[in-house]
């Protein structure tokens, strides 16, 4: 079965540079999640969208963006990045209706140096 | 606001015994809860939810789950450990229409 698709699996960024993280949903699933585990530490969620659609937002700072294309993938934009950034960053994806599980990507390990 | 809580940092038990990984949850209106496991350098997989009905649920890879409203917990089991369930296991809320609010983990050892 198809399974969340997360690019690039390793990022290796400088302090106050920027980084792009790609999610590619399993097909016909509507909602993506994002979601950064810092070493140690349990997930926690950033941000969600629905349809294209900002949806629910967490602990996300305000140097990181994201949206939801037309064909649903989505992208985690982060800018001025510090190394307190230096997680793993999850996307999720599922269908809206009902309570669905989230089903998880494999991460893009992020290391900020 | 929705909680859970593993009180355990880490489970050792001995290949064939059955296993508990514990947790509890704090919630305002019903709850709907999840198991997930986390092998080294992996995504979370889904073991099983509850969202009504039955208070035993069963999942994936012979692990089943208990909820007890009275004691507010969900603790995640299996009759029979296996040295492969060695890994992160984490308990988790939904929280509003999205977000899942995670416990701090539990780490599986299991002893050939």
């Amino acid at each position: 079965a198809a399974g969340v698709i997360q690019s690039p699996r390793h990022l290796i960024k400088e302090k106050r540079e920027t980084a792009t993280l790609k999610c590619y949903p399993i097909p016909r699933h509507d909602t993506v999640y994002w979601y950064q585990q810092g070493p140690g530490q349990d997930p926690q969620f950033l941000i969600s969208f629905y349809e294209k659609m900002q949806s629910d937002k967490g602990s996300i700072p305000d140097r990181f963006s994201a949206q939801q294309f037309s064909d649903y993938h989505s992208e985690l934009n982060m800018s001025s990045l510090e190394l307190g950034d230096s997680a793993l960053y999850f996307c999720a994806s599922s269908l809206r209706d009902g309570y669905y599980e989230q089903y998880f990507g494999p991460g893009t390990r992020l290391t900020v140096t | 606001a929705q909680s859970v809580a593993q009180p355990e940092d880490q489970v050792n038990v001995a290949e064939g015994n059955p296993l508990t990984v514990k947790c509890t949850y704090s919630v305002s209106g019903n709850p709907y809860l999840f198991w997930y496991v986390q092998y080294p350098n992996r995504g979370l997989q889904f073991l099983l939810k509850y969202i009504t009905g039955d208070n035993l649920v069963k999942g994936s890879y012979g692990f089943e789950a208990e909820f007890n409203k009275s004691q507010t917990s969900f603790h995640l089991k299996k009759p029979s450990a296996l040295v492969s369930d060695s890994a992160l296991y984490f308990c988790a809320v939904r929280d509003g229409a999205d977000k899942l609010i995670f416990g701090t983990g539990t780490r599986l050892q299991v002893f050939p």
